[in-house]
């Protein structure tokens, strides 16, 4: 069964430095999210994109995320300068054309700002 | 602002035994979906719930929705130790495209031999 693949597993970054998350969606997919939660929480919004732009963002996501799908299956989010707060597992999921469907999502990356 | 509440956030039952996850969301909704979470993985959807009375069963899982009273249930029935997971109900709440999904805190469920 095809499915939504992220790497890396585990990211581990300074305060302040830069992130990229990689995430490949399932090939015939064309809505495409990222989700976050902190241990021990709900799984959060952050971002949908559909069509090359984004479609609806949440509050979580500021000026210093940005998505892209730079070739056509990857898509990527990035977190500029990163703070504490930043560490949570980061989900991408996405889906096919009929609104019937569910969101498929990745196995996640565990994103930890030291 | 969408709020989708569960209870009981925290569920250990005997195997064998039957329950209910109740997902209560405050804004319409026609889409409503159940995804598992085991420690340290992935969401991996259980059911999608389109429209007022849609009930949906997989092996010991029952999952039903009702619009009007902005309710949705996950039935348990003769658990066992394989259930032993956290379960979220999530909200989509718009016709538009791509929308994103609410989800609820979620209900760590133990099954206990």
């Amino acid at each position: 069964e095809p499915e939504v693949t992220q790497t890396p597993s585990h990211q581990v970054t300074q305060m302040g430095q830069e992130v990229i998350l990689r995430c490949v969606p399932i090939s015939n997919h064309l809505y495409f999210y990222w989700y976050r939660q902190i241990l021990g929480q709900k799984v959060e919004f952050l971002v949908s994109f559909y069509n090359n732009e984004i479609s609806e963002k949440s509050e979580i996501f500021d000026d210093q995320f940005s998505v892209e799908r730079p070739d056509g299956s990857n898509f990527t989010l990035k977190i500029r300068s990163t703070k504490l707060e930043d560490s949570a597992m980061y989900f991408c999921a996405s889906r096919g054309w009929t609104g019937n469907q569910p969101q498929h999502f990745g196995d996640g990356t565990r994103l930890s700002i030291l | 602002e969408l709020k989708v509440e569960q209870n009981p956030l925290f569920l250990s039952m005997q195997e064998g035994k039957n329950y209910t996850i109740y997902c209560n969301y405050s804004t319409t909704s026609d889409r409503l979906y159940w995804y598992r979470q085991d420690p340290g993985k992935s969401l991996e959807s259980l059911f999608v719930l389109l429209s007022n009375g849609a009930v949906k069963q997989e092996g010991r899982l029952m999952a039903s929705l009702d619009t009007k009273a902005r309710l949705s249930t996950l039935h348990i029935t003769a658990a066992v130790h394989d259930l032993s997971a956290t379960y979220f109900c999530a909200v989509r709440p718009g016709e538009t495209s791509g929308s994103r999904l609410t989800f609820g805190e979620g209900t760590q469920l133990t099954v206990n031999p």
